[in-house]
């Protein structure tokens, strides 16, 4: 990957657990994505936090940004079977429209 | 609400064989960008347009060309393709309204026997 490491490569969890999947960055940027993708299929936009914010909430999505330490961490609260996906954060550059680099991907299992 | 549309959504060609890969923007986004994704592997940027220009150019093959037309559907032409060609590949566009946030439709995935 160009962009840095996702950790942890995979999670299981139970189902109602919470899920904290961690990414890290080499360059500066102008803000980081999280993208979900089921299993061969596309990629669906989760959120996106520029890198003036620290902290952000989509329903039961937080992500936290440090940008001291090139870090961003994804929490899903109250996880379900459904959440079951692999979850890739993404940098850009810009504020325009400028191409992403992905993480390498955390693969995120929820047993129910 | 109308997302992006790829296709063909799979492909199998021998090598050395040439593909087309299409994706149609969501109407009024301005940019378009090309991604390949191999097995197991991140996303990794081509290619983008930006109102039919050529923006940004990542890693992608001389042997691959890419452009965008004036109704803003764009194309990925893969000539003598490899073995190591099979992946996914995500097509994305992008408005000025919300810089940043790409939008990406649901992949071609091409295998290359």
């Amino acid at each position: 990957s160009q962009q840095g490491e996702e950790d942890p490569q995979a999670l299981s969890i139970q189902e109602g657990e919470n899920a904290t999947m961690n990414c890290s960055y080499k360059t500066s940027i102008n803000n980081l994505q999280w993208y979900r993708q089921n299993s061969g299929r596309g990629l669906v936009h989760l959120i996106l936090i520029r890198s003036n914010e620290r902290e952000k909430h989509s329903g039961r999505l937080r992500v936290t940004l440090d940008t001291s330490k090139k870090s961003s961490s994804l929490l899903i609260t109250a996880s379900r079977a459904a959440d079951t996906a692999s979850y890739f954060c993404a940098t850009a550059r810009g504020a325009g429209n400028t191409p992403l680099v992905f993480g390498k991907g955390t693969r995120l299992s929820v047993i129910a | 609400a109308a997302g992006v549309i790829q296709s063909p959504r799979h492909l199998i060609k021998e090598k050395r064989e040439t593909a087309t890969l299409k994706c149609y923007p969501i109407p009024r986004h301005d940019t378009v960008y090309w991604y390949q994704q191999g097995p197991g592997q991140d996303p990794q940027f081509l290619i983008s347009f930006y109102e039919k220009m050529q923006s940004d150019k990542g890693s992608i093959p001389d042997r691959f060309s890419a452009q965008q037309f004036s109704d803003y559907h764009s194309e990925l032409n893969m000539s003598s393709l490899e073995l190591g060609d099979s992946a996914l590949y995500f097509c994305a566009s992008s408005s000025r309204q919300r810089r940043g946030t790409q939008y990406f439709g649901p992949g071609t995935r091409l295998t290359v026997l």
